[in-house]
């Protein structure tokens, strides 16, 4: 099956900078998507995102499907940015079946 | 519209007992998955349900199991538990050919 791998691992920030995260994935895929995980556990959609770029607000993400990978953008981040995100992709006909990458775990203090 | 509902939300079973756990997808999607989360292991996929079949299977003994109801409702069950069963059971929603999934709020297991 697929390969997800996220990086770096962890990232700390100061309020106001910017930042990429990356995600590389092992085959052709139909689905990539972000995803913030809140405190309580809940994946909140970011991106759906399996080519192309797109921006919402201070975020945006840009997948190159010919080179499997995608990156996240974070700009002037702030403290409520902080939290684990995580890049999923499915391939195939495995539409239903995500394969999730292990996170970065974002830090932005004040 | 209403969002992917898990229940319950917190459950605390002990080691030997079976669980059930509910998931109602967003109105109009077909496709219900499962995922397991541990610290150690991350997000595992478990089974996806389209149509009251299983589609897709991820690798987990064959104490775990799920159906799917004709309103697209599933279920998951885990029979025999085990301590290391303990996890944020997680559950997402999607259209019939695949497209962007939504997870609902999960269902928090601790098994003692």
């Amino acid at each position: 099956g697929i390969q997800v791998e996220q990086s770096p691992p962890d990232l700390i920030l100061q309020e106001g900078a910017n930042s990429t995260l990356r995600c590389n994935f092992s085959d052709s895929v139909n689905n990539l998507q972000w995803f913030h995980q809140n405190p309580w556990g809940q994946l909140i959609n970011l991106f759906y995102i399996p080519s192309g770029t797109k921006q919402n607000g201070r975020l945006s993400a840009t997948t190159v499907a010919t080179e499997r990978y995608s990156l996240l953008y974070i700009s002037s981040s702030q403290t409520t940015d902080s939290g684990v995100y995580f890049c999923a992709s499915a391939g195939g006909t495995s539409y239903g079946k995500l394969t999730f990458g292990q996170g970065t775990i974002l830090t932005v203090h004040p | 519209k209403a969002g992917v509902t898990q229940t319950p939300r917190y459950l605390i079973k002990t080691r030997g007992q079976q669980v059930t756990l509910s998931c109602s997808p967003i109105s109009g999607h077909r496709s219900v998955s499962w995922y397991q989360q541990t610290p150690g292991q991350g997000l595992q996929f478990l089974f996806e349900y389209f149509s009251e079949t299983q589609r897709n299977k991820g690798n987990f003994p064959g104490r775990f199991s799920g159906r799917q109801f004709s309103n697209s409702r599933s279920e998951m069950n885990v029979s025999t538990l085990e301590l290391g069963d303990s996890a944020l059971y997680l559950c997402a929603s999607s259209g019939q050919g695949g497209g962007e999934a939504f997870f609902g709020q999960g269902t928090r297991l601790t098994v003692v």
